[in-house]
């Protein structure tokens, strides 16, 4: 099974950047997945992660150790539509996702 | 291209009662999931299936059931409803390993059983 840990919440200002960092602890890693989930809706695909190293995608950023078992999710120049929760997601060899709680981010103004 | 529906958007419910959330998806994804999202706990699996034809058991597969009679529809039945199913239950699909692999949810269902 997996265990997947990330911060409750956090919050930042406009323009800032934020990182939020998961760790896990699998016994069979077939890649890692950030998803974002605005209140009320279904979460939406952001990013995957199956070798270390970082990937970028425009303002979104995901970054992978697998001898660490850690990822972080880094958002830059936030906005206000940034403010949702980012589920921290593990596959594991049968292609099944355990999620994390997830991470509610907060942008001021 | 819809995506994946499910139905009903919101329902209210008698314990004991019993209930079928539906979902279909139009993508000719092979692999269909259920999951239920409580506050706290995040997204936990009930139940999925890699193909048409198969269904596994997830985390949290007691008092449920599922079927998978072709790709398109992936129904999840609660045979007699507990308070505790109480939950926003969200449906997903992917094809394929790698970020083919990707889940995709529906727009979810909100349950509450009184």
């Amino acid at each position: 099974g997996q265990n997947i840990d990330q911060p409750t919440e956090m919050t930042a200002t406009e323009g800032a950047i934020v990182q939020i960092n998961c760790t896990y602890q699998t016994s069979g890693f077939n890649g890692l997945f950030w998803y974002q989930q605005h209140a009320g809706e279904a979460p939406t695909f952001l990013s995957y992660n199956v070798l270390d190293g970082l990937e970028e995608k425009g303002r979104f950023s995901s970054f992978l150790s697998r001898s660490k078992g850690y990822s972080y999710l880094l958002l830059k120049e936030l906005q206000m539509k940034d403010s949702a929760s980012y589920l921290c997601a593990v596959r594991d060899s049968d292609y099944k996702l355990s999620f994390g709680a997830g991470t509610t981010v907060t942008v001021r103004a | 291209i819809a995506g994946i529906t499910q139905a009903p958007t919101s329902q209210i419910l008698a314990a004991g009662r019993r209930m079928t959330l539906r979902c279909t998806q139009d993508m000719r994804h092979n692999a269909m999931y259920w999951y239920r999202q409580d506050l706290g706990l995040g997204l936990r699996l009930i139940h999925y299936s890699n193909t048409a034809g198969t269904t596994g058991k997830g985390e949290v597969p007691d008092g449920y059931s599922v079927s998978r009679a072709n790709t398109d529809d992936f129904p999840l039945t609660l045979a007699s409803a507990v308070p505790s199913q109480t939950s926003v239950y969200f449906c997903a699909s992917s094809d394929g390993a790698g970020e083919g692999g990707t889940q995709y949810f529906g727009p979810g269902t909100r349950l509450t059983v009184l």
